[in-house]
């Protein structure tokens, strides 16, 4: 496979589950991103790792947490969600962490996940 | 901090028509400029970008960008679009210096009719 994997496509979840999404990169990159899409919003970061070390955390709500077991792989554990959290997940990697490199670090996203919390 | 502000949140054009989808942001330091194109059950692709030099930036597939920096505009246009194109378009900024990750507009859903 190549680019970015995103792993469910879709989940419902009732406010009490414990779930998790899953993102794979192939390319090498050393940054990873997850982002919030809910409609009519713009694209929310809530996390960045960069060579599994969490580099940005925007004020997520600790039901909410990320893991980053090594470059390749980035996890969102879910916990607890209210409905209000129901939104497509995306995961994204950039060759550098930002900030770093020459010119722009540009993202490669995934598909997403679609998340309803019932 | 930077904000990136898409006023359109619909663009519906018949085939063939131009069309712009505009794109103004607020910064305190210089950026890149991005546009992403996410199709139906697809993540965002990036469309063309603007870092440096000529303020008119182009893609593959027709679409072009020109930033304005008096303006703070980063408006997208194409001359004729396709049944294709129908997609949501995300204009973003990223600072030039520090760590900030890209901030995104709220995206321009586009519609093209037959």
């Amino acid at each position: 496979e190549t680019g970015v994997t995103q792993t469910p496509r879709h989940l419902v979840m009732g406010m009490t589950n414990k779930k998790s999404l899953k993102c794979e990169q192939h390319l090498g990159h050393n940054a990873m991103y997850w982002y919030k899409q809910s409609a009519k919003k713009p694209l929310e970061l809530m996390f960045v790792y960069s060579l599994e070390e969490r580099v940005e955390n925007n004020s997520v709500p600790s039901r909410f947490s990320p893991e980053c077991p090594n470059s390749s792989h980035l996890f969102l554990h879910l916990h607890t969600l209210q409905p209000e959290d129901s939104a497509l997940y995306l995961c994204a990697s950039s060759p550098q962490r930002p900030g770093q490199g020459s010119g722009a670090n540009v993202l490669t996203f995934g598909a997403g996940s679609r998340l309803t919390v019932l | 901090a930077q904000s990136v502000t898409q006023l359109d949140s619909q663009v519906p054009v018949f085939e063939e028509a131009p069309v712009e989808l505009r794109c103004n942001y607020s910064s305190s330091v210089s950026v890149y400029l991005f546009w992403y194109v996410q199709y139906p059950n697809q993540g965002l692709q990036l469309l063309l970008k603007y870092l440096s030099g000529s303020t008119l930036v182009k893609s593959i597939n027709g679409f072009e960008a020109e930033f304005n920096k008096s303006q703070t505009s980063f408006h997208l246009r194409k001359p004729s679009v396709h049944i294709s194109d129908t997609a949501e378009y995300f204009c973003a900024v990223i600072p030039n210096t520090g760590r900030r990750a890209l901030t995104f507009g709220s995206g321009t859903r586009l519609q093209v009719q037959p």
